[in-house]
């Protein structure tokens, strides 16, 4: 079973840029969440989709960021203009339906985000 | 609000040593407890749970960790530590509503000396 894909691995940009991370979560996983990854730090949720929509989206920082899930699938989040502090990884996770309990995400290896 | 807080930024086990990592946590009630590795350059992987019932959870790799509600902690043990055991290792809180989101701790990296 292919696990949560994510792309780029790697991107450096200038600051003021737009950028792009692209997720594809495991087949048949109706959640789907966006973590960001600072250095030095533990991964914090962005956002969080039950299918299409977007359940939780209190700490994605709406003024630069956008996140989509079109059909449920797979997700693009999207920053403009990248700031500096927005350098980090970013992480996509998927979980299958009915997993609330379980607690079992599974995650990507990640985008690392240069932002220079 | 809930929190997790892992105290030691960096421990260095010699191979074959006991490990013990250690999490506490701050919750209105009793939370979904987890903790999650991460190797180099991959994904957090799920290494045990704690959702209710027997207080000490095993996991995978010869992992295991104990819930003690007395003291709000988790912490995470192995008693014979293998050189592939090197990562970061996230402790993690969730919320007991099926949400499903989970508040994660600033990390412990493991360096294992041969």
């Amino acid at each position: 079973e292919a696990g949560v894909v994510q792309s780029p691995r790697y991107k450096i940009i200038e600051k003021k840029q737009p950028v792009a991370f692209w997720c594809n979560p495991i087949s048949g996983h109706n959640t789907l969440y966006w973590y960001r990854q600072n250095l030095g730090q533990g991964p914090e949720l962005l956002i969080r989709y039950e299918n299409e929509e977007a359940v939780d989206d209190s700490q994605l920082p709406k003024d630069r960021f956008s996140a989509e899930r079109l059909k449920g699938v797979d997700s693009t989040l999207k920053i403009q203009p990248a700031e500096l502090g927005d350098s980090a990884v970013y992480l996509c996770a998927s979980s299958p339906r009915g997993s609330g309990k379980t607690g079992e995400l599974f995650f990507g290896e990640g985008s690392r985000l240069t932002v220079l | 609000a809930q929190s997790v807080t892992q105290p030691d930024i960096h421990i260095t086990v010699s191979e074959g040593a006991s490990l013990e990592l250690r999490c506490n946590y701050s919750y209105g009630a009793t939370p979904y407890l987890f903790w999650y590795v991460q190797s180099p350059g991959q994904g957090l992987q799920l290494l045990l749970k704690y959702f209710s019932g027997d207080t000490l959870v095993q996991g995978i790799k010869g992992f295991e960790a104990e819930f003690k509600r007395s003291q709000s902690s988790f912490n995470l043990r192995k008693p014979s530590v293998h050189w592939s055991d090197a990562a970061e290792y996230f402790c993690a809180v969730g919320e007991p509503t099926g949400a499903n989101n989970l508040f994660f701790g600033t990390g412990t990296r493991l360096t294992v000396i041969p």
